[in-house]
């Protein structure tokens, strides 16, 4: 089986940084996701790593640890419509390869 | 990238009712997946659903209560059986790319 933690809530002001962090066990690592999901949304893909380091996209980047277990997405220039939900999910190698998804992060920006 | 559709997008149903949602995509994939989202939760795998084979449902999920199809390579439909108000989420089908793809979701409210 496989655990995903990430944590509930976090707060930052816009214009700032903001780490969200994912730690995650499984048995057969095949890449790690982050997802953005605002309210009555299907998630919108933001990331996938599957190698270790930093995958710079725009505002947003992500870090993979594998020996860690250990991933983070980076905003930068934080903006109010950035206040979603970021959801970290693992893709397994047993099973079909499905996606296994955290409990979600949800980030709210303020002025 | 692939290009999924759902059907309905919402509905209402009534106590001890069944509802079949229908997945369509627009390339061939392999594996479809489907998800469960509860309200103010993150997604979870209700079963991996293979063309020509029976689905493989995760822990805490029976096929009697979400029986599947897989006619072909590019449909898949997922019943929720004997609605219970407890049954109300959003359920999303989604397939396996270089990303994880998801549909609009289908919003099911159980009375």
């Amino acid at each position: 089986g496989q655990n995903i933690d990430q944590p509930t809530e976090m707060t930052a002001t816009e214009g700032a940084i903001v780490q969200i962090n994912c730690t995650y066990q499984t048995s057969g690592f095949n890449g790690l996701f982050w997802y953005q999901q605002h309210a009555g949304e299907a998630p919108t893909f933001l990331s996938y790593n599957v190698l270790d380091g930093l995958e710079e996209k725009g505002r947003f980047s992500s870090f993979l640890s594998r020996s860690k277990g250990y991933s983070y997405l980076l905003l930068k220039e934080l903006q109010m419509k950035d206040s979603a939900s970021y959801l970290c999910a693992v893709r397994e190698t047993t099973g079909g390869f499905k996606t296994i998804f955290g409990a979600g992060t949800r980030l709210f920006v303020k002025a | 990238s692939a290009v999924i559709s759902q059907k309905p997008s919402r509905d209402i149903c009534q106590r001890g009712t069944s509802l079949t949602i229908q997945c369509q995509v627009d390339s061939q994939v392999t594996m479809m997946f489907w998800y469960r989202q509860q309200p103010g939760q993150s997604l979870t795998l209700i079963a991996t659903a293979n063309q020509g084979s029976e689905a493989t449902y995760e822990s805490g999920f029976v096929i009697d209560k979400f029986p599947i199809s897989r006619p072909n390579l590019t449909f898949s439909t997922l019943t929720v059986s004997n609605m219970s108000p407890e049954d109300s989420s959003i359920y999303l089908c989604s397939v396996r790319g270089d990303t994880q793809y998801f549909g609009p979701g289908t919003r099911l409210t159980v009375l």
